[in-house]
């Protein structure tokens, strides 16, 4: 079974400092990968996803398959950028995402 | 903002009763999916449906029923028989396989 790891739950840093958010998974096949963001009274969406290797708000994100990575970096975080974060993985064939535990992400002004 | 929404935004349930949430979606999506999110926890599924008129269980499915009677609806179904549901409870709906979820706003279950 695959398992989705965001190993830290509180990231908390300045405006302008570069911030990464890491996101570790388990499973030996070719899964795709998402990260998606809920806002403060927001509903939870779609930030990016491995597929579209898009930057969206700045946030980027690179699939590591020798290290099973999909850790999510923005190079000069902003406060808009508070947040909680979670990163799923869906197994290939299937429609059921396994998401990670989330990390709340924190920018100072 | 339309989508996927869900009513109520907050619901009060007594000890012993049943309590139904609703999720609708207008996106003509196939499949919808029910969360239940809890600090700390992330998110965990509840039941999920591939088509109408099927559904399966997910990791936490015990004291929660669901039906798919039309494809633009999933009803969750909170039973006396959870004994813990005091949570925010997400619905979400995609397209198909390995496709992006969209999420409802969410329904905060208190209990009485």
């Amino acid at each position: 079974a695959q398992r989705v790891t965001q190993p830290e739950k509180l990231l908390s840093v300045f405006k302008g400092a570069p911030v990464e958010l890491k996101c570790n998974y388990s499973y030996s096949g070719s899964p795709e990968l998402f990260w998606y963001v809920q806002y403060s009274r927001q509903r939870l969406q779609l930030l990016l996803r491995h597929i579209s290797r898009e930057s969206i708000k700045g946030f980027t994100a690179d699939l590591n398959k020798g290290e099973t990575s999909f850790h999510l970096k923005k190079p000069f975080a902003q406060e808009e950028d508070s947040a909680m974060y979670y990163c799923a993985l869906i197994a290939g064939g299937s429609y059921i995402p396994t998401f990670g535990r989330g990390t709340s992400l924190i920018v100072h002004p | 903002d339309g989508g996927i929404t869900q009513s109520p935004k907050y619901l009060f349930r007594k000890e012993g009763q049943n309590v139904t949430l609703s999720c609708e979606q207008n996106l003509n999506h196939d499949a919808m999916y029910w969360y239940r999110q809890d600090p700390g926890q992330g998110l965990r599924l509840i039941y999920y449906s591939q088509i109408v008129n099927d559904f399966q269980k997910g990791d936490i499915a015990e004291g929660y029923s669901v039906s798919r009677e039309k494809k633009e609806s999933f009803p969750l179904t909170v039973t006396s028989a959870q004994k813990n549901p005091t949570a925010f409870y997400l619905c979400a709906s995609s397209k198909g396989q390995q496709e992006t979820q969209y999420f409802g706003p969410g329904t905060r279950l208190l209990v009485l």
